[in-house]
């Protein structure tokens, strides 16, 4: 089946620093990739996906590039908020897959 | 209008118990989980209905029984209860199986006392 390894957190950053959150995946054939964010007392929504090599998925400031020779799916945002605090999930797709979402890595952003 | 709700929010009770959780989409989506959240934020699926069949069925205790009367409702029904089941628990769906493209409600906490 499908599934990511995802870097361990948490990740700690101050204010408009740069994120980078590590996803790299193992599938067979090519799996739409997911973001999905779980802000504290909520549950997860999606963030962004891409559904093809090549294909950047963007959205409130967040991007991750599918990179089909690498095979990763990595996040970034340019400058992090205080209220990106949160955790974050990455989960291929595909096939008769269930959506498996692990342990996430948690992000908190210092003021 | 919220797409997939789950009630109760919050849920204390005592050991021994049976209690269950609600969970109604408004997405006309055939695929129906239900997935456990503990404290560490590890997200595991319990349980996976397609169109009012049970598809997933993790290594979940049989005190734990989903039911879903309408491919819209998937119920989680949980008798005896106990300390560890203490967690988060949340419904999701997606238009069908295949994708991770979920949808989730915003969880159940349940406390054991």
């Amino acid at each position: 089946g499908n599934s990511v390894t995802q870097m361990e957190g948490p990740v700690t950053l101050s204010e408009e620093a740069f994120l980078t959150i590590n996803c790299t995946y193992t599938a067979t054939g090519y799996p739409s990739l997911f973001w999905y964010v779980q802000y504290p007392g909520e549950g997860l929504q999606l963030l962004l996906k891409a559904t093809k090599a090549d294909d950047k998925g963007s959205n409130k400031g967040f991007e991750a590039t599918y990179r089909k020779e690498t095979t990763s799916f990595h996040l970034e945002k340019g400058s992090v908020q205080v209220s990106d605090s949160a955790v974050y999930f990455c989960v291929p797709s595909g096939g008769s897959y269930i959506p498996t979402f692990g342990r996430g890595t948690s992000l908190i952003v210092h003021p | 209008d919220t797409a997939v709700s789950q009630t109760p929010k919050y849920l204390v009770t005592q050991m021994g118990n049976d209690k269950s959780i609600k969970c109604e989409q408004n997405l006309g989506h055939d695929t129906m989980y239900w997935y456990k959240q503990d404290s560490k934020k590890f997200l595991k699926i319990m349980f996976s209905y397609n169109n009012k069949e049970l598809i997933i069925n993790e290594t979940v205790p049989n005190r734990f029984s989903p039911k879903s009367p309408d491919k819209a409702h998937l119920n989680l029904h949980i008798n005896s209860l106990e300390l560890g089941d203490s967690a988060v628990y949340f419904c999701a769906s997606s238009l069908n199986m295949g994708t991770a493209e979920a949808f989730f409600g915003q969880g159940t906490r349940l406390t054991v006392v």
